[in-house]
């Protein structure tokens, strides 16, 4: 079975600063990562994930995460953050089967 | 572009009132989700569907029932609706091989008063 925490429920950041959002999963097995964005009032999108190979991966709009297989997290990045990157963050976890274990969510607050 | 849709975007239903909730996919994935998504308790997984007429529980099936009797189609039903089923309900769907990824739909809030 698997489990992810997400250590912070929310995070205020001003724009144009970076911010991270952390990840810690558990798993007794290799594992694929994702992350997931919400926008108000949306349903949940794919932002990036982890299969295998390079440990980092990137998004299109700037956002990059790790994979640390030893600290067993997968944190997200940006170096930079816009107004529109206002949203809830979700990491989720597959041990290979059809299910995906979601965190609880990080609410990414931007301010001008 | 892929798509995942859901019957509604809001609902508002009365104490004790059946209650359907359909999702549609057009990628022709085998699997399928139903979430409930609450303040500070992420997703949780109502009951997922593997197949036409297939079926699992998920975390959450207390009071919820689902059918798919076709493969691009997953209803989600309350049999008799209570307040504390309020919720945002998200339906998603996947391939059943390949990297897992879940396809989301907008969401359904569901009212019950």
């Amino acid at each position: 079975a698997q489990s992810v925490t997400q250590l912070d429920s929310q995070v205020p950041v001003f724009e144009e600063a970076p911010v991270e959002l952390r990840c810690n999963y558990s798993s007794s097995v290799s594992v694929y990562l994702f992350w997931y964005v919400q926008y108000p009032n949306q349903g949940l999108q794919l932002l990036l994930k982890y299969l295998s190979g390079s440990t980092l991966v990137e998004s299109i709009n700037g956002f990059e995460a790790e994979f640390n297989k030893s600290q067993t997290s997968f944190h997200l990045r940006k170096p930079s953050v816009h107004i529109s990157d206002t949203a809830e963050y979700f990491c989720a976890v597959s041990g290979g089967g059809n299910m995906l274990t979601f965190g609880g969510g990080t609410r990414l607050m931007v301010k001008p | 572009d892929v798509k995942v849709t859901q019957s509604s975007r809001y609902l508002v239903k009365r104490t004790g009132e059946k209650v359907f909730l359909e999702c549609v996919q057009d990628m022709d994935h085998e699997n399928m989700f139903w979430y409930r998504q609450d303040p500070g308790l992420g997703l949780r997984l109502i009951y997922f569907s593997y197949d036409v007429k297939m079926k699992e529980k998920g975390d959450i099936p207390e009071g919820y029932s689902v059918s798919r009797e076709k493969k691009e189609r997953f209803s989600l039903i309350l049999e008799s609706a209570s307040t504390n089923q309020t919720s945002m309900y998200l339906c998603a769907s996947s391939l059943v091989a390949g990297e897992r990824e879940q396809y989301f739909g907008p969401g359904t809030r569901l009212t019950v008063t």
